[in-house]
């Protein structure tokens, strides 16, 4: 299966700093990358689809001035999470998709955010 | 809307008793489904995917079936290293590739 890289798997900050999760595909290049949050005994809530190249795509409902993507390169995509406050904290994951027409994601390991 | 519901939202086994984990999907146009497996504080393990009704696939001591409305994650003979939540998850045909996600069975193996 398709390597996906999650940094860093755990941060703590201050309320009202900006915190920096990286996303990166080891073994192949996604043109596509998509950012989960997850909260305790809740599904995958999808916040956006990060396209190369292009703008994100937010889903209803998340702020995109609050969650900035940038996806650089077709390896790389970072989530910046801006002015972070306690109703932030969550666990961040992201994946992405070995192309258009296959259905399967595979997942970085997550990234917990705890904002004090 | 696309639906995925899980059942049950827990469960527990002693080891080496099969059971099966079930997920109700609506979806206009199934792509896909989807099991994974997440382990406390990571992010999910790919498993299986189905793309229509009758398939199987098997891997160690999982199979997934799939019908029109639901799929079926067997587990025969359970080891306590299979405690995990298991997550069920469908992609609509189409151009966009949202997947809708169930909020999974937490199954614990006892030893």
């Amino acid at each position: 299966g398709a390597v996906v890289s999650q940094h860093p798997s755990w941060v703590i900050c201050k309320s009202g700093t900006s915190v920096k999760i990286e996303c990166r595909s080891l073994d192949f290049q996604a043109t596509t990358m998509f950012w989960y949050r997850q909260f305790p005994k809740q599904s995958l809530m999808l916040m956006a689809t990060s396209n190369e190249g292009s703008k994100a795509t937010y889903e209803q409902g998340v702020e995109k001035d609050k969650f900035l993507i940038n996806h650089a390169s077709l390896t790389l995509s970072t989530l910046t999470v801006t002015s972070a406050h306690p109703e932030d904290s969550s666990f961040y994951i992201c994946s992405a998709s070995l192309g258009v027409n296959t259905g399967e994601l595979f997942f970085g390991e997550g990234s917990r955010l705890t904002v004090l | 809307e696309d639906q995925v519901t899980q059942s049950p939202e827990a469960l527990r086994l002693q080891e080496g008793e099969s059971s099966s984990l079930n997920c109700s999907y609506t979806v206009s146009g199934l792509r896909g489904l989807f099991w994974y497996r997440q382990d406390p504080g990571k992010g999910p393990e790919f498993l299986f995917t189905l793309y229509s009704a009758g398939e199987e696939k098997e891997k160690e001591r999982l199979k997934a079936t799939l019908t029109k409305k639901e799929s079926f994650l067997h587990i025969t003979a359970p080891k306590p290293e299979d405690s995990a939540t298991y997550l069920c998850a469908v992609r609509p045909s189409g151009g966009y590739q949202k997947v809708t996600f169930g909020t999974g069975t937490k199954l614990q193996v006892i030893p």
